[in-house]
């Protein structure tokens, strides 16, 4: 079946280590994103990907950083500058339409020790 | 730049009742599209209804449906008939036709359903 997989579903880290969430989609979607869930902020944007090579920061980028190798995959790393990790990562690519909807992967809950 | 605002955080309805969830936005587009995405307690983020802001009609997908007002810039969700699975966190989402695609969120209203 088509869709997104996240992996993995829950992380635990240390303050000072840096993680590497994994999303792959199988859609054969052009663009890729990542958003931060918090309790009571809705999702926020962290970077975003239009095409392979290239993407652009969003609204919250500082301690991010991701890379896009691949049409398929859009990994993220939470890097030990991030100041505040502990969230729920949701990654999504948008449907190749005009009304361009978002297809969600299942999240990843990370927590910072 | 864009925002969108949910005003309720928490709403509560009667099974088999109607309710109704309201959203603001504020652009200074004239093409943009709208969406509404549930969020069930397994946080997978799904897709409720779409609305394009050039059509005058308002979206329906069975027992969901907007009223789009966007003179207002208001994009409230009806949910008739409702069931114990609509129980949910409920997102407002706002997308640029340029702008990379990406969604403005709310910040969600969540949904309970009394039987």
């Amino acid at each position: 079946d088509g869709g997104i997989t996240q992996s993995p579903k829950y992380l635990f880290r240390k303050e000072g280590q840096n993680v590497t969430l994994s999303c792959e989609q199988n859609l054969n979607h052009d663009a890729m994103y990542w958003y931060r869930q918090d309790p009571g902020q809705g999702l926020r944007l962290i970077y975003y990907s239009q095409i392979v090579n290239d993407f652009q920061k969003g609204d919250i980028a500082e301690g991010y950083s991701v890379s896009r190798e691949k049409k398929e995959s859009f990994p993220l790393t939470v890097t030990s500058a991030q100041k505040n990790p502990t969230a729920f990562y949701l990654c999504a690519s948008r449907a190749n339409s005009n009304t361009g909807e978002l297809f969600f992967g299942e999240g990843s809950r990370l927590t910072v020790l | 730049a864009q925002t969108v605002t949910q005003s309720q955080p928490e709403m509560s309805v009667q099974e088999a009742e109607t309710v109704t969830l309201s959203c603001t936005y504020d652009t200074s587009e004239s093409d943009y599209y709208l969406f509404w995405y549930k969020q069930p307690p397994s946080r997978q983020m799904i897709l409720v209804i779409r609305q394009e802001a050039y059509k005058q009609q308002n979206a329906t997908e069975n027992r969901f449906s907007v009223n789009f007002q966007k003179a207002a810039k208001s994009f409230s969700l009806k949910i008739s008939d409702s069931q114990l699975g609509d129980a949910a966190m409920y997102f407002c989402a706002y997308r640029s036709p340029v702008a990379g695609g990406k969604l403005i969120f709310g910040q969600g209203t969540e949904l309970s359903v009394k039987p």
